[in-house]
């Protein structure tokens, strides 16, 4: 079982709204990782937890919060995000956060911001 | 700087013929390839990978190479099928930054 749940699936946000993506995995994996895809190009790294503990945050907008509150949940929670911030959210793990170990994607979270 | 490059936007084959998808690094830091397959409107799924320590691996239809001296790895897919159409991503990752770096990805096409 390799199975990464996120939701919502789809989320329509305004740019006043607080709203937070979710990301399961029940395979004993201690590294989780945020990614966000634009259409037609390749998912970015956002953020990378490991342990529940916050090690790569790359440079991304504080309107961008994560939050790791066990080793088998991830969220990321969005306030006051622009119109360009719309893209398609990817949550990830891997059993650790070295080289080596495969990540896994989940489905994604499609976010469009009115 | 893209470290990693995947040249060929587009590939498309005829059903029962070999697909060949093509990938170029960059970083000598590199250490372990991953190639993963997406479908519109879904999360990348993992297809095969391979570690700097070895030059081909192989799983059921699917073999990647890689080519450490060239910087180079490719994917075959013998016998491609319908359901291989999708945009396939190659993927890095280095000790260092312990993270993917992705490609831009190659779109195949397989014709029936």
């Amino acid at each position: 079982d390799t199975e990464v749940t996120q939701t919502p699936k789809h989320l329509v946000m305004g740019m006043t709204n607080k709203k937070s993506l979710k990301c399961e995995q029940h395979m004993g994996h201690r590294a989780m990782y945020w990614y966000k895809q634009k259409a037609k190009k390749p998912p970015e790294l956002m953020f990378v937890y490991s342990y529940e503990k916050l090690s790569i945050n790359e440079s991304v907008p504080s309107r961008f919060s994560p939050e790791c509150p066990n080793s088998s949940l991830l969220n990321l929670h969005l306030h006051a995000l622009q119109p360009e911030d719309s893209a398609l959210y990817l949550c990830a793990s891997s059993p650790q956060e070295s080289s080596g170990n495969t990540i896994y994607f989940g489905e994604g979270s499609w976010l469009t911001v009115v | 700087d893209q470290q990693v490059k995947q040249n060929s936007p587009s590939l498309s084959v005829q059903e029962g013929r070999i697909s060949i998808l093509n990938c170029d690094y960059t970083n000598s830091m590199f250490d372990y390839f991953l190639w993963y397959k997406k479908y519109p409107a879904e999360g990348p799924t993992f297809l095969i990978s391979i570690s700097s320590i070895k030059d081909k691996n192989e799983d059921g239809r699917f073999t990647v190479f890689l080519n450490k001296s060239a910087k180079h790895l490719s994917l075959h897919i013998v016998p491609s099928q319908p359901g291989d159409s999708a945009v396939y991503f190659c993927a890095s990752m280095d000790t260092g930054r312990r993270a993917l770096t992705f490609g831009s990805g190659t779109r195949l096409q397989v014709q029936p």
